[in-house]
């Protein structure tokens, strides 16, 4: 059964540090795996990589597929109050439906 | 730029009762989704919809009904609401299929809390 799992499921840090969130997949016929952040209402999209894009970035955050590790790991630097959330990765194969991971729950504090 | 809304925001129904929670999407997405999320369970999916007239189960269809008889809409029935419907309801569109390369990114309503008592 394909299955995402996401580690740590909590972290605090304090603000200006960097964090690396891990999301590593056990799944047949990779297609494109799917970051999120989610603050207290919807999932808003990150990053999707995939064979051809395996690696993306905008502004602090950044994020690394491995597809030999069958993982991706979310870097943010320089954290802020602001990056409290919860992340969300999310795995797609050949079928129509996405397998998400539990989420790592993140708490910036100032 | 309204993109994915969903109504209502809150509700609390009681054992048995039945409601619909409305989902509409103005981005011309063919797909759509219902997901539910509890506590440290992550998102679980109910059922989703390719376009207008086809519907699917997900994970965790028992309990719930969908229809999409046009693009934009696609509500979420709940017949006699159990406890174990509390959570949180989100409906979720994309252009073509989840994942898939390009466009495949999913936008997600601000979600419908209901709880049932």
């Amino acid at each position: 059964e394909d299955k995402v799992v996401q580690s740590p499921l909590s972290l605090v840090v304090h603000e200006g540090d960097t964090v690396t969130l891990n999301c590593s997949y056990e799944v047949t016929n990779f297609r494109s795996l799917l970051w999120y952040k989610q603050e207290k209402k919807a999932p808003t999209f990150l990053f999707m990589l995939t064979s051809s894009g395996i690696e993306k970035k905008s502004g602090r955050l950044s994020s690394i597929l491995d597809k030999k590790e069958l993982s991706s790991i979310l870097n943010i630097t320089a954290t802020q109050t602001g990056d409290s959330a919860i992340y969300l990765c999310a795995y797609a194969g050949n079928n129509r439906k996405l397998i998400w991971g539990l989420g790592t729950s993140l708490a910036v504090n100032p | 730029n309204a993109g994915v809304t969903q109504t209502p925001k809150f509700r609390i129904l009681k054992i048995g009762q039945s409601m619909t929670l409305q989902c509409a999407q103005d981005m011309n997405h063919n797909y759509m989704y219902w997901y539910r999320q509890d506590p440290g369970m992550g998102l679980k999916l109910i059922y989703y919809s390719v376009g207008a007239g086809i519907t699917d189960k997900g994970e965790v269809p028992n309990g719930y009904n969908v229809s999409r008889s046009t693009t934009e809409d696609f509500p979420l029935r709940l017949e006699l609401a159990a406890p174990s419907q509390t959570s949180v309801y989100f409906c979720a569109s994309s252009r073509v299929a989840g994942g898939q390369v390009g466009t495949g990114e999913l936008f997600f309503g601000e979600g419908s809390r209901l709880t049932v008592l």
